[in-house]
């Protein structure tokens, strides 16, 4: 079955960087598109990044743009979420999420990784 | 960015009843391939998301036949024919026609 397993969350301060990686096993991974999604205590969903099967291709929304870098080894089935110049406003669960049809829509999630920036 | 509307943002039902949730898109969600890149997931107290609609009405793996899903270009509908106790949760609805992802803001759901 298809697992993704988010690890590396943690608390940083203010300005400071963590790397979170998402291992992936049950599918194809390196078929699959993948997004980080983010999720602020009590809030909705925010979509953070997207990387394309192969890497070729990487978005991410505006709030993170130039702070955090996506990318990928398919050779590890993993993907990976680089966040510098962390901000309060970037605490959040952090899940990873796999593509299933479409260019972006998803089929599943990871169980989050709980990133806190407080000084 | 297309923004996600969702209606009503609580709802609390009696077990065995139908329940709805209304989604409004700022515009078409139609893809150039034909699909409708709507969909819907439940969020479980203490878990991630979960699938439940993919393309407006198609049922995931695994999920119950009392969920439905409806609607066309901009207006959508999430049904649930007979409300049970494991229905619980927030519901929220995402547009996948194009990035950014949006969601919309989630409906509670509760059992009275």
């Amino acid at each position: 079955q298809v697992q993704l397993v988010e690890s590396g969350g943690g608390a940083v301060q203010p300005g400071g960087s963590l790397r979170l990686s998402c291992a992936a096993s049950g599918f194809t991974f390196s078929d699959s598109g993948m997004h980080w999604v983010r999720q602020a205590p009590g809030k909705g969903l925010e979509w953070v990044s997207f990387i394309r099967y192969d890497g070729s291709n990487k978005y991410y929304a505006d709030s993170v743009k130039g702070r955090f870098a996506i990318s990928r080894d398919n050779s590890k089935k993993t993907m990976y979420l680089q966040m510098n110049s962390l901000r309060a406003e970037d605490t959040a669960i952090y899940y990873c999420a796999k593509v299933g049809s479409g260019w972006y829509g998803v089929d599943y999630w990871g169980q989050g990784t709980l990133v806190t920036v407080s000084s | 960015e297309i923004v996600m509307t969702q209606t009503p943002l609580s709802l609390s039902v009696n077990p065995g009843q139908p329940a709805s949730i209304s989604c409004k898109s700022s515009q078409s969600l139609l893809h150039s391939e034909g699909k409708t890149s709507l969909y819907w997931y439940v969020q479980k107290p203490g878990q991630s998301p979960h699938l439940l609609i993919y393309e407006v009405s198609n049922r995931f793996s695994g999920v119950p036949d009392r969920f439905s899903g409806s609607g066309s270009g901009t207006d959508f509908t999430l049904k649930i024919s007979r409300v049970e106790t494991e229905d619980v949760g927030v519901y929220y609805c995402m547009q996948s026609v194009e990035l950014p992802l949006t969601f919309g803001g989630g409906t509670r759901v509760e059992i009275k």
